[in-house]
C-alpha cells in the first residue's frame, strides 16, 4: 500500500481557510487520493476524493500536484464544527476496496 | 436512509472470552468492512466482506472472524480476548460498484474494553 505523510497537527482560526497537506511520492498512476476526517467520538466521515483533476464539493476542495505526489485538502472557511482528524488515503483499483489509514493531522480551529 | 448502526455501544469483556460486534450496512450497499481503531491511532483495516464472502484481511490473527448475511448486514467475532483487543471497533459498508472512488460509510463504532 502507498503510504502518505501528513502533518501531525495544525492549527488555525475560525472563518479563516485551512490547507492541510499530504505527500505521497510513491503514488501510482491508478491510485486516488481520498480524505476522510474523524470528529471526537465518532467514526471516520468521507470528505473527498480525486484522481487527478482538481475537486470540489460542499465540504472542500481538493488540490492535486500536477504529478500526483502530493495533494492539499483546502476548507474555505473553517468552523469550530471542523476539528477534526484529517486522513488522507490513496486508494487503488485492485483487491480489496480497503482504507489504510495514517496518523493523520489533528485539526485544532480556534474560536 | 438509515446510515450504518453498530451494537452495542460500549462492552466490557475479560481476557479469554469472547464477543460478537454486530453492524447494519447502509440501505443499497453490499460491502461492509471491519477496521480496529486502539487510542491515539488510525484505524487498521481487519477484513471486507462482499456479498457474503470474505474479500480481504489485513494483519489479523484468526482468531478475528466474521459473517454477512444475505442482508448485508455482518458481525465481527473475536475469540480468547486479549487486553490488546481492547479498542473501538469501526464498520464500514459501501455500494461495490468497481473502482477505486468508492465512498465508505461510518458507523459511530464499537468501544470495547478487555479487563
Amino acid at each position: 500500500d502507498a503510504k502518505t505523510t501528513q502533518p501531525n497537527s495544525m492549527e488555525s482560526n475560525e472563518e479563516e481557510p485551512v490547507h492541510l497537506p499530504c505527500n505521497h511520492s510513491t503514488i501510482s498512476g491508478t491510485d486516488y487520493i481520498h480524505w476522510y476526517r474523524q470528529l471526537p467520538s465518532q467514526g471516520p466521515e468521507y470528505v473527498i476524493h480525486g484522481l487527478t483533476s482538481n475537486v470540489n464539493n460542499r465540504m472542500a476542495s481538493l488540490a492535486i500536484a500536477e504529478d500526483r505526489k502530493s495533494s492539499t485538502l483546502i476548507l474555505h472557511r473553517a468552523t469550530l464544527r471542523d476539528a477534526a482528524v484529517y486522513y488522507c488515503i490513496l486508494r487503488g483499483i485492485q483487491g480489496a476496496q480497503k482504507l489504510v489509514f495514517g496518523q493523520g493531522t489533528r485539526l485544532t480551529i480556534n474560536p | 436512509e438509515t446510515g450504518v448502526t453498530q451494537s452495542p455501544t460500549h462492552l466490557i469483556k475479560t481476557r479469554g472470552q469472547q464477543v460478537t460486534l454486530r453492524c447494519s450496512s447502509q440501505s443499497g450497499h453490499n460491502t461492509v468492512s471491519w477496521y480496529q481503531q486502539a487510542l491515539g491511532q488510525g484505524p487498521q483495516f481487519i477484513f471486507q466482506y462482499y456479498r457474503e464472502e470474505e474479500n480481504g484481511r489485513g494483519n489479523f490473527p484468526p482468531r478475528f472472524s466474521g459473517l454477512q448475511f444475505p442482508n448485508y448486514s455482518s458481525e465481527l467475532n473475536v475469540n480468547a480476548l486479549e487486553l490488546d483487543d481492547s479498542a473501538l471497533y469501526l464498520c464500514a459498508s459501501s455500494p461495490r460498484e468497481g473502482g477505486s472512488g468508492e465512498t465508505q460509510y461510518f458507523g459511530p463504532g464499537t468501544r470495547l474494553l478487555v479487563l
